[in-house]
């Protein structure tokens, strides 16, 4: 099993409700990544978790609050967005001294 | 930092000729280097990746990529381009730190005409 599976693949919310995206992975990956994709832009790195602990945060605004439960599983939970932040959300995941990253197909989200 | 910079923002081919998409990177050492493709309103799939060894890269549907250290380029090429290979080309170096942490350039928008 080589793949990334993200759930829902769309997604529409009001700037007033609480949602949360689901990205599962079970090739024993130890890292585990969310991407924030704009429309025509390439796909910006958001957070990245290592052995199921936050590693690193790219100054995301504390709006979208990651989870990582445990290491097939990794959470993005948003609240009070804005519709700016209507993008295509990638999950990825690899190995910790891995050579690539598996992509996940992606959520879009759309915030109205 | 790191960096990935592809030249050209789109390009247009006719069905059946060559392609190259350009890209350069800026890094202290060789990084990871990939090329990805998405088609509009999907995910990404990868083209190829190179880490060491052969600098030509073969990859899947017909594309191959050459590192060119003393260029600091990784351009992709492919001989006879298919009116399906439409899409929007990524490429990605990376940086394993306890995390694999890809930096995409900004993409080339391939156009195919017939």
């Amino acid at each position: 099993d080589t793949e990334v599976t993200q759930t829902p693949k769309h997604l529409v919310m009001g700037m007033t409700n609480k949602k949360s995206l689901k990205c599962e992975q079970h090739m024993g990956h130890r890292a585990m990544y969310w991407y924030k994709q704009k429309a025509k832009k390439p796909p910006e790195l958001m957070f990245v978790y290592s052995y199921e602990k936050l590693s690193i945060n790219e100054s995301v605004p504390s709006r979208f609050s990651p989870e990582c439960p445990n290491s097939s599983l990794l959470n993005l939970h948003l609240h009070a967005l804005q519709p700016e932040d209507s993008a295509l959300y990638l999950c990825a995941s690899s190995q910790i001294r891995g050579t690539e990253a598996f992509f996940g197909q992606g959520t879009r989200l759309t915030v109205v | 930092a790191q960096s990935v910079t592809q030249p050209d923002i789109h390009i247009t081919v006719s069905e059946g000729a060559s392609l190259e998409l350009r890209c350069n990177y800026s890094y202290g050492a060789t990084p990871y280097l990939f090329w990805y493709v998405q088609s509009p309103g999907q995910g990404l799939q990868l083209l190829l990746k190179y880490f060491s060894g052969d600098t030509l890269v073969q990859g899947i549907k017909g594309f191959e990529a050459e590192f060119k250290r003393s260029q600091s380029s990784f351009n992709l090429r492919k001989p006879s381009v298919h009116w399906s290979d439409a899409a929007e080309y990524f490429c990605a170096v990376a940086l394993n730190t306890g995390g694999f942490k890809t930096i995409f350039g900004a993409g080339t928008r391939l156009f195919v005409k017939a």
